[in-house]
């Protein structure tokens, strides 16, 4: 069954530092989305993505943050310069259709520790 | 900001019993899912609801939509230790909002 893969699984960073999280969503899938959820809080959704432009961005997707989808497979989110409250994990996910009508398909995400 | 509530914020069940989590959306939703999420895991995609008391069942899963398509429920009937994770309702409204969640114990 076709899944959405992010890497790295644990990234480690001191704060300042930019750090770049990758993900490559389900290949015939058309809408992307980051998340974030710091531990054992709610998920909250920070950016959808389609046709290579943002379609929609929450007010924690400040100046700090931008995605880009640099090819044909990989979706990336860059935080430029990292806050200790950045610490989270991190969630990418896509979908076939029209964003928020159809299923999400979540990754396994990535852990982000700002020291 | 519209903001999507669950209660409760927890709940211990024994095995067998029943359990239900409500989620209340302070604006009206266009849509609702419900996602599950494992311990230690990602959401995963359980089910949408689009029509105004609208109600699906997922095997021992029962899920509602209010007439205002303001809140919803999700109803399990004799949970099983399977059964263990945090449901969260997600919702679109100005934006797509994830609900605060409710995370189930299940006591064999």
């Amino acid at each position: 069954e076709p899944e959405v893969t992010q890497t790295p699984s644990h990234q480690v960073t001191q704060m300042g530092q930019e750090v770049i999280l990758r993900c490559v969503p389900i290949s015939n899938h058309l809408y992307f989305y980051w998340y974030r959820q710091i531990l054992g809080q709610k998920v909250e959704f920070l950016v959808s993505f389609y046709n290579n432009e943002i379609s929609e961005k929450s007010e924690i997707f400040d100046d700090q943050f931008s995605v880009e989808r640099p090819d044909g497979s990989n979706f990336t989110l860059k935080i430029r310069s990292t806050k200790l409250e950045d610490s989270a994990m991190y969630f990418c996910a896509s979908s076939e259709e029209t964003p928020y009508s159809y299923e999400q398909y979540f990754g396994p995400g990535t852990r982000l520790t700002v020291t | 900001g519209q903001q999507v509530m669950q209660i409760p914020q927890y709940q211990h069940v024994q095995e067998g019993e029943d359990f239900t989590t409500y989620c209340n959306s302070s604006t009206t939703l266009s849509n609702i899912q419900w996602y599950k999420q494992r311990p230690g895991g990602h959401p995963v995609f359980l089910i949408q609801l689009v029509k105004s008391g609208e109600v699906k069942k997922q095997k021992r899963l029962t899920f509602q939509f209010g007439e205002a398509k303001k809140n919803s429920s999700l109803h399990i009937t004799a949970t099983q230790t399977t059964d263990v994770g945090t449901y969260f309702c997600a919702g679109t409204g100005n934006q797509f909002y994830f609900g605060t969640g409710t995370s189930l114990t299940v006591i064999p």
